[in-house]
């Protein structure tokens, strides 16, 4: 059973970047059969989805964070991360790192237990 | 890009049936496939239905999904309803560039 583990501040000032890393265990970033996502929700309001990576470096983002995101794999440590650029109090969210579902880059069917980061000074 | 639109909130009674809509305001609806998540307070989503109408193992078959072209809209129906089944429904679906998630649906079972 694959397991996700976020990890990271959860303190970011605002115009500071945020990052977070999320930990694979039971499974490998490296799978060509998996894609892996970064997922916020707000404080109390529904989910949006900040990006993909696949193995092998290949990356799809959200368009309306897409300036401000660099999402990278780390297949040595079986990690991916997040980068979230100029952060304002609209990012104070729970992320969620995922996995998608055998074959598909639509369907996230593990997900992490979520890291909250809160954007203040 | 294209938003996806549930209802805020729905409620019903145990045993009895509830479909949560989720319709598509632009692009086929069956162009690309929808997914459903179930989120308990304080828990990260689960996938209840995947590629619109297929249940991972592990979820009750009282869980199905469809797709409908002439509403362009996809629903998710459970029934014989448990108090379990409180919690969050959403939606999610994509297109060429983007994942979109539905604003959600909060069920009752009273």
């Amino acid at each position: 059973q694959v397991q996700l583990q976020e990890s990271g501040p959860g303190l970011v000032k605002p115009s500071e970047t945020l990052s977070l890393t999320c930990t694979v265990s039971g499974g490998s970033v490296s799978s060509g059969s998996y894609f892996w996502s970064w997922i916020r929700q707000s404080p109390g309001k529904g989910l949006e989805w900040i990006g993909y990576i696949y193995y092998t470096g290949n990356t799809n983002y959200n368009p309306s964070l897409k300036s401000r995101v660099t999402i990278s794999v780390d297949r040595s440590k079986n990690q991916f991360s997040l980068r979230l650029n100029s952060m304002t109090a609209a990012d104070t969210a729970l992320y969620y790192c995922t996995k998608s579902r055998w074959g598909t880059y639509y369907a996230f069917d593990f997900w992490g237990q979520g890291t909250l980061v809160t954007v203040s000074s | 890009n294209f938003m996806l639109t549930q209802p805020h909130s729905v409620s019903e009674s145990p045993g009895k049936t509830v479909t949560i809509s989720c319709t598509r305001s632009s692009g086929s609806i069956a162009s690309k496939f929808v997914q459903w998540y179930q989120q308990r307070p304080g828990s990260s989503p689960t996938t209840v239905i995947y590629e619109n109408n297929q249940r991972p193992s592990g979820v009750p078959d009282r869980f199905s999904g469809s797709i409908d072209s002439s509403s362009n809209s996809a629903s998710l129906t459970i029934s014989g309803l448990k108090t379990e089944d409180e919690a969050d429904y959403y939606c999610q679906s994509y297109d060429s560039s983007n994942q979109v998630f539905g604003g959600g649906t909060k069920l009752t079972v009273l």
